[in-house]
């Protein structure tokens, strides 16, 4: 069975500074995606970036980047210019690409990465 | 405006009473998702439509009911039979196709509380 691992129950950066969160993820899969999602005091959860396994190139989304290292099964996000905004949960998921039997889609979860942004 | 609504807010729960949590979408996705939130855990699957009259069991489906009569539309009942239903629900939708159009994107949620 899959597992998504967040190591950091809590971070926290200086506004404008640059920040790496943690995500390693274990499967057996050669195709899948992942995900990075956020949820602000809210709670609605918004989705920051997604990366296709396929796909050697590390998604960007404006100050939002991952590094996708495939064979150590890691995924992080660096979140640059951080701003006052960016604070909350951030969340890693996994998706399987492949349809099978039982596989009913779902997203797998990291128990997330409380983001402090400090003035 | 696209996107997905969850009524209500806040929901306060009797003791034996039955529930029910609204979730509808704009989006035309295919496919409905419920998850309940706790503090400290992952999300978890309850319960998923990949189209309309067929839905599926999660990973903790059990005090749960859905239905799915219109695709727009996916309620969920919390009956008297969930025994901890104090939690945050998240509802979700997404397309249903290979690629990476099958993200999933949510709602605001609702609060669920035990009086």
């Amino acid at each position: 069975a899959q597992t998504v691992t967040q190591s950091q129950p809590e971070m926290s950066v200086q506004e404008a500074e640059t920040v790496t969160l943690s995500c390693t993820y274990d499967t057996s899969e050669s195709d899948y995606y992942l995900f990075w999602y956020k949820q602000p005091p809210s709670r609605q959860m918004i989705l920051v970036i997604r990366q296709e396994a396929y796909k050697q190139q590390n998604a960007t989304e404006n100050r939002f980047s991952v590094n996708f290292q495939k064979a150590a099964k890691s995924f992080s996000l660096k979140i640059s210019d951080s701003q006052l905004g960016d604070a909350a949960m951030y969340f890693c998921a996994y998706r399987s690409a492949v349809l099978r039997a039982g596989n009913n889609r779902k997203l797998i979860w990291g128990l997330g990465t409380s983001l402090a942004v400090n003035p | 405006d696209g996107g997905i609504t969850q009524s209500p807010k806040y929901l306060f729960r009797k003791e034996g009473q039955n529930v029910t949590l609204s979730c509808e979408q704009n989006l035309n996705h295919d496919a409905m998702y419920w998850y309940r939130q706790d503090p400290g855990q992952g999300l978890r699957l309850i319960y998923y439509s990949q189209i309309v009259n067929d839905f599926q069991k999660g990973d903790i489906a059990e005090g749960y009911s859905v239905s799915r009569e219109k695709k727009e539309s996916f309620p969920l009942t919390v009956t008297s039979a969930q025994k901890n239903p104090t939690a945050f629900y998240l509802c979700a939708s997404s397309l249903w196709a290979s690629g990476s159009q099958e993200t999933q994107y949510f709602g605001p949620g609702t609060r669920l509380l035990v009086l």
